[in-house]
């Protein structure tokens, strides 16, 4: 069965410091990867989303995130946080038996001054 | 484009009474909508997948006459809890798939936030 799995619960970094927030999924073959964003109490915006091609994938608010097909990973980047990226980041896969997502368990990105 | 809105975007309620959420997509064609639960603090969960014109598919323990689930349109579906009761409290979001889109992409709802009293 596909899954997803975000080893970081929750992340701290310094605004201006750069930032990699890591996923890793478990699927037989190329796999629809997404990376959403939920601030408290809203839902989900998408950050960017990798289908084929090119493995390095730019999204919004200056985030891109690297397909690595032999490391099983799409680890979100961004260059230089703000404080403003304090939120909740999930990583998801579609379903292999149908097309719903299965999110992973999330990571907290705490941004500090 | 592609936008989902929810309704209500928050709802209180008493023990035993039903409560229906609206999951519309404004500006496109949903074949298929997917509804998830959100406890606090916790990720996503499936809860069912919803096709216009035929039964809901429910995930593996989710009480398909407790959370009923009608998609009548290709831009409307709506979850109703029937009964309702303090554990149903959660953060209910719906997203909607892009009738002959590509890849899978769906498009969220901002999410209902139900609290049982």
């Amino acid at each position: 069965a596909q899954s997803v799995t975000q080893p970081d619960i929750h992340i701290t970094v310094s605004e201006g410091a750069s930032l990699e927030l890591r996923c890793n999924y478990s699927y037989g073959a190329t796999p629809y990867l997404f990376w959403y964003v939920q601030s408290p109490g809203q839902g989900l915006q998408l950050l960017l989303k990798y289908f084929s091609g090119d493995t390095l994938v730019q999204g919004i608010k200056g985030f891109e995130a690297e397909f690595k097909r032999s490391q099983s990973s799409f680890n979100l980047r961004k260059p230089s946080v703000h404080w403003s990226d304090a939120a909740e980041y999930f990583c998801a896969v579609v379903r292999q038996a149908g097309t719903a997502l299965i999110f992973g368990k999330g990571t907290t990105l705490s941004v500090s001054s | 484009g592609a936008v989902v809105s929810q309704h209500p975007s928050w709802v209180i309620c008493k023990s035993g009474t039903s409560v229906k959420i609206e999951c519309r997509s404004l500006d496109f064609q949903a074949t298929t909508m997917f509804w998830y639960r959100q406890f606090p603090k916790q990720s996503l969960m499936l809860m069912a997948t919803s096709n216009e014109g035929s039964k809901a598919t429910y995930e593996q323990g989710v009480e398909k006459d407790k959370f009923l689930i009608n998609h009548a349109s290709l831009t409307l579906s709506t979850l109703t809890v029937t009964s309702a009761h303090p554990e149903d409290s959660s953060f209910y979001i719906c997203s909607a798939r892009l009738a002959g889109g590509k890849n899978n992409e769906q498009f969220f709802g901002p999410g209902t936030r139900l609290t049982v009293l």
